[in-house]
């Protein structure tokens, strides 16, 4: 079956620095989501993105979605203590089902 | 307008006993999904429902079983709980299916002793 990875599993970062998660899949995606969940919280979506090569900004988050759509990244500019939690990506690989990856922990150091 | 809403919050249980737990999702969405999501794992997919009408299944034993209802509310039931069922169930609305944003509720924590 469908899989999604993503990397780094952890990552740690001093404020002000910047932060990229990764995310691969194992098969073509027909659009990719993406979704913060905060200690002790729900997944929050953030963004979905559907076109091959798609670029999507949100203030200091870009969101892309490679060529082929297998694959997909998240980059927060100047990282806040706000942006603590897990970032998840996830892919349908169909209408009927939707495949999480295991998510990247993101810790800001004020 | 309201969110998810998800009950019981927590709950806790013994290994062989059954557990119900129950979704509203939000106002015009007909898609209810369910998922399992343990500590440092992302959310594993369990059911999807539409017009109540079950359309997805995640690699779940059968003791796992699902139901929606003409509101589009849902049920998720386990049955002969296991010490590994322990985890945080999550129940998504939306208004068709995966393909579109799913909107969590807050989730119910179940404990199995």
């Amino acid at each position: 079956g469908q899989q999604v990875m993503q990397i780094p599993q952890y990552q740690h970062v001093q404020e002000g620095e910047d932060f990229t998660t990764y995310c691969n899949s194992s098969t073509t995606l027909s659009n990719i989501q993406w979704y913060k969940q905060r200690p002790g919280g729900h997944p929050v979506f953030l963004i979905q993105l559907v076109k091959s090569g798609e670029v999507k900004k949100q203030k200091r988050l870009t969101f892309q979605f490679g060529e082929a759509k297998k694959n997909s990244s998240l980059h927060i500019t100047a990282t806040q203590t706000t942006d603590v939690g897990t970032y998840f990506c996830a892919g349908p690989p169909s209408n009927y089902k939707l495949t999480f990856g295991k998510g990247t922990l993101l810790t800001v150091n004020p | 307008d309201a969110g998810v809403t998800q009950s019981p919050t927590h709950l806790i249980k013994t290994r062989g006993q059954q557990v119900t737990l129950r979704c509203s999702p939000i106002s015009g969405h007909k898609s209810v999904s369910w998922y399992q999501q343990v500590l440092g794992q992302g959310p594993q997919f369990i059911f999807q429902y539409y017009e109540k009408e079950e359309r997805g299944r995640g690699n779940f034993p059968d003791r796992f079983s699902a139901r929606q209802f003409p509101n589009y509310s849902s049920e998720l039931n386990v049955n002969a709980l296991l010490l590994g069922d322990s985890a945080l169930y999550l129940c998504a609305s939306s208004k068709t299916g995966s393909n579109q944003p799913q909107h969590f509720g807050d989730g119910t924590r179940l404990s199995i002793l």
